[in-house]
């Protein structure tokens, strides 16, 4: 079954770089979601979208933002990159927003500022 | 707003031993409960969900959980471990009043020996 593909799946940036990370959800999901986890840590919920349209934002960087375009697939544009948003980034995704419906993640995309 | 805790860092347990991980949650309105589970450097993967219905969920691997509406509790259950269920366990609930976003206790630890 297909399944959450994020790209790229590891990169290094340097401080005050930037980074875009893109997500393909599954498909027919209509509901992406971005999560960053770091070290030792438990994922924190960033932002997401309903039918490509920004429907929460949790504690997501002003530096941050991200968008979700009419194929569904969404990429996370991080700007002004610190050592601090060293970290794993996951995309999810899920038919639409109904409780009962299971959220899928994809394998992330490993993040390091050097 | 909605929350889980998970009251314990690490699980030991042998291999062929019945392995309990704890969840305990904080909900308003019907309670939407997951566990996923994460291998070293690797995405999230479900395991498990309660919607509504029979308070035994059995899921993936063997998982199985129990939820109980008086102790607000959904434990994941194993009968018999395995080493390869060496991993980092999370439960989670999804936070209907906010677009159901998925809310994550801090995980905890789990290490089966032969």
């Amino acid at each position: 079954a297909a399944g959450v593909i994020q790209s790229p799946r590891h990169l290094i940036k340097e401080k005050r770089e930037t980074a875009t990370l893109k997500c393909y959800p599954i498909p027919r999901h209509d509901t992406v979601y971005w999560y960053q986890q770091g070290p030792g840590q438990d994922p924190q919920f960033l932002i997401s979208f309903y039918e490509k349209m920004q429907s929460d934002k949790g504690s997501i960087p002003d530096r941050f933002s991200a968008q979700q375009f009419s194929d569904y697939h969404s990429e996370l544009n991080m700007s002004s990159l610190e050592l601090g948003d060293s970290a794993l980034y996951f995309c999810a995704s899920s038919i639409s927003k109904e409780g009962g419906n299971t959220i899928y993640f994809g394998e992330g995309s490993w993040l390091t500022v050097v | 707003a909605q929350s889980v805790a998970q009251p314990e860092d690490q699980v030991n347990v042998a291999e062929g031993n019945p392995l309990t991980v704890k969840c305990t949650y904080s909900v308003s309105g019907n309670p939407y409960l997951f566990w996923y589970v994460q291998y070293p450097n690797r995405g999230l993967q479900f395991l498990l969900k309660y919607i509504t219905g029979d308070n035994l969920v059995k899921g993936s691997y063997g998982f199985e959980a129990e939820f109980n509406k008086s102790q607000t509790s959904f434990h994941l259950k194993k009968p018999s471990a395995l080493v390869s269920d060496s991993a980092l366990y999370f439960c989670a609930v999804r936070d209907m009043d906010s677009w159901g976003k998925l809310q994550f206790g801090a995980g905890t630890q789990v290490v089966v020996t032969p």
